[in-house]
């Protein structure tokens, strides 16, 4: 069975700055991998998503992703940070069987404060 | 396109009584459902898959007497919770998988259930 795991619970980052988060898989095949993002009582919505191809994938909002399968992480990027992006990141992962909910996986979360 | 919509929005109900909630795929049709329930601070935990038409796939620790789930339609889930208590405040979310795009899900904003 695939896991997830995000290393960081709590970032706090200055508005403006460089941003990270970090995600890794494990999962024998390869994987589908995505990033949500969750503002404080909402729903999720889709960051970005790599299936194949190029490995850097850009999504909205600014953001991107990096799938390294040598280091079976998907970390998470944006280069400047602004205030309305303090919410709580999810990675997940899911497979080519996905018709049953256990195929896909999603990490702890990492919670993003942002200073002003 | 591919919106997913829960109704409703926040419920409160007393002890002992049961809530329905209603996930609906408004421009697709969903062969498959998934709810999750998020406690606060957490990840989002798998309860089950619904699949159109047969009994929905609980996963292990899930009360199905506790949590009946109808997919009655291809466009509509409910997630019934029976003699709700309050341990069983919880935000509840929904998800749809379109069956042209195999490898993603489609969540809906979600619905936050207090039992007092």
């Amino acid at each position: 069975a695939q896991s997830v795991t995000q290393p960081d619970i709590h970032i706090t980052v200055s508005e403006g700055a460089s941003l990270e988060l970090r995600c890794n898989y494990s999962y024998g095949a390869t994987p589908y991998l995505f990033w949500y993002v969750q503002s404080p009582g909402q729903g999720l919505q889709l960051l970005l998503k790599y299936f194949s191809g190029d490995t850097l994938v850009q999504g909205i909002k600014g953001f991107e992703a990096e799938f390294k399968r040598s280091q079976s992480s998907f970390n998470l990027r944006k280069p400047s940070v602004h205030w309305s992006d303090a919410a709580e990141y999810f990675c997940a992962v899911g497979t080519a069987l996905y018709n049953y909910g256990q195929n896909f996986v999603f990490g702890p979360g990492t919670r993003l404060s942002v200073l002003p | 396109g591919a919106v997913v919509s829960q109704h409703p929005s926040r419920v409160i109900c007393k002890s002992g009584t049961s809530v329905k909630i209603e996930c609906r795929s408004l421009d697709f049709q969903a062969t498959t459902m998934f709810w999750y329930r998020q406690f606060p601070k957490k990840s989002l935990m798998l309860m089950a898959t619904s699949n159109e038409g047969s009994k929905a796939t609980y996963e292990q620790g899930v009360e199905k007497d506790k949590f009946l789930i109808n997919h009655a339609s291809l466009t509509l889930s409910t997630l019934t919770v029976t003699s709700a208590h309050p341990e069983d405040s919880s935000f509840y979310i929904c998800s749809a998988k379109a069956p042209s795009r195999e490898n993603e899900q489609y969540f809906g904003p979600g619905t936050r259930l207090t039992v007092t």
